[in-house]
């Protein structure tokens, strides 16, 4: 079958960092989503990685290594706005197989 | 982001009720997705339009139609619900660039009673 796991629940503080982990295992791998979506509203998307590597995007960055089946999103210097849940989603296919797989969600809650 | 929208942004109906459920993408995108979204449960995949044809049923229930008419519009058909179809549906387009990055709507939180 195919699965993402990523924790259910983190809480951190306003001012800190935090990395939220997803692990993945997919009958293919052709692309690793992050998507933030606050309560009640549409998943945004934050990060795109296709690569080994870290990608990095203002406060936000994304990091991937294919051969661990592993990714995960660093967040700096939080913001109470940024308690939201964070999606990590696979794109096991090429070509017109768009179809992603996606992960629970990580709540995060932001304390000050 | 108000490169898709989806009206209307809330919906009550009854078992016996007929609806559409409308999205509308502005991003020159060849992709169109719906998606149900429940509690406790990942995003599913309903159904997947590309360039107008439909290339993904997810096994989903003949009492969600839909309708692709162009690459900008997507319509979900919804006819004889069951209150366990209760949740937010979520309408997303894609372009080839980015990987394919899927952009979402608000979504349509539906009730059924």
């Amino acid at each position: 079958g195919q699965n993402i796991d990523q924790p259910t629940e983190m809480t951190a503080t306003e001012g800190a960092i935090v990395q939220i982990n997803c692990t993945y295992q997919t009958s293919g791998f052709n692309g690793l989503f992050w998507y933030q979506q606050h309560a009640g509203e549409a998943p945004t998307f934050l990060s795109y990685n296709v690569l080994d590597g870290l990608e990095e995007k203002g406060r936000f960055s994304s990091f991937l290594s294919r051969s661990k089946g592993y990714s995960y999103l660093l967040l700096k210097e939080l913001q109470m706005k940024d308690s939201a849940s964070y999606l990590c989603a696979v794109r096991p296919n090429a070509g017109n197989n768009r179809k992603l797989i996606w992960g629970l969600g990580t709540s995060l809650a932001v304390n000050p | 982001e108000t490169g898709v929208t989806q009206t209307p942004r809330h919906l009550v109906m009854g078992m016996t009720n007929k609806k559409s459920l409308k999205c509308e993408q502005h991003l020159g995108h060849n992709a169109m997705y719906w998606y149900k979204q429940s509690a406790k449960k990942p995003l599913e995949l309903m159904f997947v339009y590309n360039f107008k044809e439909q290339t993904e049923n997810n096994s989903v229930p003949s009492r969600f139609s839909p309708e692709c008419p162009n690459s900008s519009h997507l319509f979900l058909h919804l006819h004889t619900l069951q209150p366990e179809d209760s949740a937010l549906y979520l309408c997303a387009s894609s372009g080839l660039a980015g990987g394919d990055t899927q952009y979402f709507g608000p979504g349509t939180r539906l009730t059924v009673l």
